[in-house]
């Protein structure tokens, strides 16, 4: 049964890079026809995508975050990573990694429990 | 972007009751629709993908529907463990997937 666990600091300083991890078990991320993406939840609002990393690093952003974030894979680890860079605390949120199936329709399955990112000083 | 939205934002219904959430995109997306359900503390769970077709484990009380701009979410009698977020998202432009803002189903 393919996993997904995100990892990394819980509190980031304003204007600094949130760093996160996500470690897949239970399958390959070298698998053909997914991508592995990175979500998030703003306060107050719906889930936000902010992008997706195929395993040989074709990547994809969200045109609204895309200055500032940089997905990144390590098939050897089997571990995909984010970095979002000059962070405010309209970014303190709970983060999530996904598999992503590009075959069609972009479904998102399954996804890691998330992990809560606070930007504080 | 493609912007969605959900209506209910919220209802409150009773085990047993069928439940309908409707989520609209501001452009076509044929059917390139799918729906979550997300409880506090756990990982969001893909329901239906493709509009209507159910994820593999997925009980059949759960169904969509709809194509283009409208979109339907059902649950044919609501169970107790169906309290939780549910979510359309569109899967049709790569220039970014967007999320409808939720709908929270609670208990009446």
């Amino acid at each position: 049964q393919l996993q997904l666990q995100e990892s990394g600091p819980g509190l980031v300083k304003p204007s600094e890079t949130l760093s996160l991890t996500c470690t897949v078990s239970g399958g390959s991320i070298s698998s053909s026809g997914y991508y592995w993406g990175w979500i998030r939840q703003p306060p107050g609002k719906g889930l936000e995508w902010i992008g997706s990393i195929y395993y040989n690093g074709n990547t994809y952003y969200n045109p609204s975050l895309k200055s500032r974030v940089t997905i990144s894979v390590d098939t050897s680890k089997n571990q995909f990573s984010l970095k979002l860079s000059s962070v405010t605390a309209a970014d303190t949120t709970v983060y999530y990694c996904a598999r992503q199936w590009s075959g069609s329709f972009n479904w998102f399955d399954p996804w890691g429990q998330g992990t809560l990112v606070t930007v504080s000083s | 972007d493609i912007q969605m939205t959900q209506s209910p934002s919220s209802l409150s219904a009773s085990v047993g009751d069928r439940v309908t959430i409707t989520c609209r995109a501001s452009q076509s997306i044929g059917s390139y629709l799918n729906w979550y359900q997300r409880k506090p503390g756990k990982a969001p769970k893909l329901l239906i993908y493709a509009a209507s077709s159910l994820q593999s484990g997925v009980p059949s009380r759960f169904s969509g529907s709809g194509s283009g701009t409208d979109f339907t979410f059902t649950i044919s009698s609501l169970q107790p463990e169906d309290f939780a977020t549910y979510y359309c998202q569109q899967g049709f432009s790569t220039w970014g997937f967007t999320f409808g803002p939720g709908t929270k189903v609670d208990i009446k």
